[in-house]
């Protein structure tokens, strides 16, 4: 089946550094892939869509500036969090559909646990 | 807009026990409707979806019903088991989105 595999899943950084996050699809190609951000209390809020070839959409309350999306191929996506602060401090977790939107399948990847001290 | 809220957690129950967590939507139009489960330390999985009023979404003894006349899509099973612990999101999308919308999960517990 479709395997969405994130790097690192594990990150603890220094306030003030940048930490990237990859999302990459091992088996298909994605042209949309979105980012989410998961609190402490498990909610799960989307961050971003990942357009390949193109600037990402970003939802409203998320600042472009602070969390760099860029999507340079049919498998991979990047987040950078730039400048992070404790307050960054989050579960990153990233999806893509396998295929058309329409397939109706969207996959995960196991997500990325940022620490930021 | 689109939206989907269900019950809040933590639930706690015995194994054994029958299931339900209730999902309601917000939407324009037929959406699809799914239920996603995060094991502890894992992403998310699908769990299983409808994507019409009246069908029916079942995996591993969990069913969840399309509802349109009361816009909900409850989760349940008859038997609940330890292994069956972990966050349970009900989710929606619209036919002319590309993006899932979440509902804030909700834990379950299963105590031995």
């Amino acid at each position: 089946g479709a395997v969405v595999s994130q790097h690192p899943s594990r990150v603890i950084c220094k306030s003030g550094t940048s930490v990237k996050i990859e999302c990459r699809s091992l088996d298909f190609q994605a042209t949309t892939m979105f980012w989410y951000r998961q609190f402490p209390k498990q909610s799960l809020m989307l961050m971003a869509t990942s357009n390949e070839g193109s600037k990402a959409t970003y939802e409203q309350g998320v600042e472009k500036d602070k969390f760099l999306i860029n999507h340079a191929s049919l498998t991979l996506s990047t987040l950078t969090v730039t400048s992070a602060h404790p307050e960054d401090s989050s579960f990153y977790i990233c999806s893509a559909w396998q295929g058309a939107p329409g397939a109706n399948v969207l996959t995960f990847g196991a997500g990325s646990r940022l620490t930021v001290l | 807009g689109n939206s989907v809220t269900q019950m809040e957690g933590p639930v706690t129950l015995s194994e054994e026990a029958f299931l339900t967590i209730n999902c309601t939507y917000t939407a324009t139009g037929y959406p699809s409707l799914f239920w996603y489960v995060q094991y502890p330390g894992e992403g998310l999985q699908l769990l299983l979806k409808a994507t019409k009023a009246d069908d029916k979404g079942s995996n591993k003894g969990f069913e969840a019903t399309y509802r349109k006349e009361t816009t909900s899509f409850h989760l349940e099973k008859g038997s609940v088991q330890v292994s069956d612990s972990a966050v349970y999101f009900c989710a929606l999308k619209h036919s002319s989105a590309s993006k899932i919308i979440f509902g804030s999960g909700t834990r379950l517990s299963i105590r031995p």
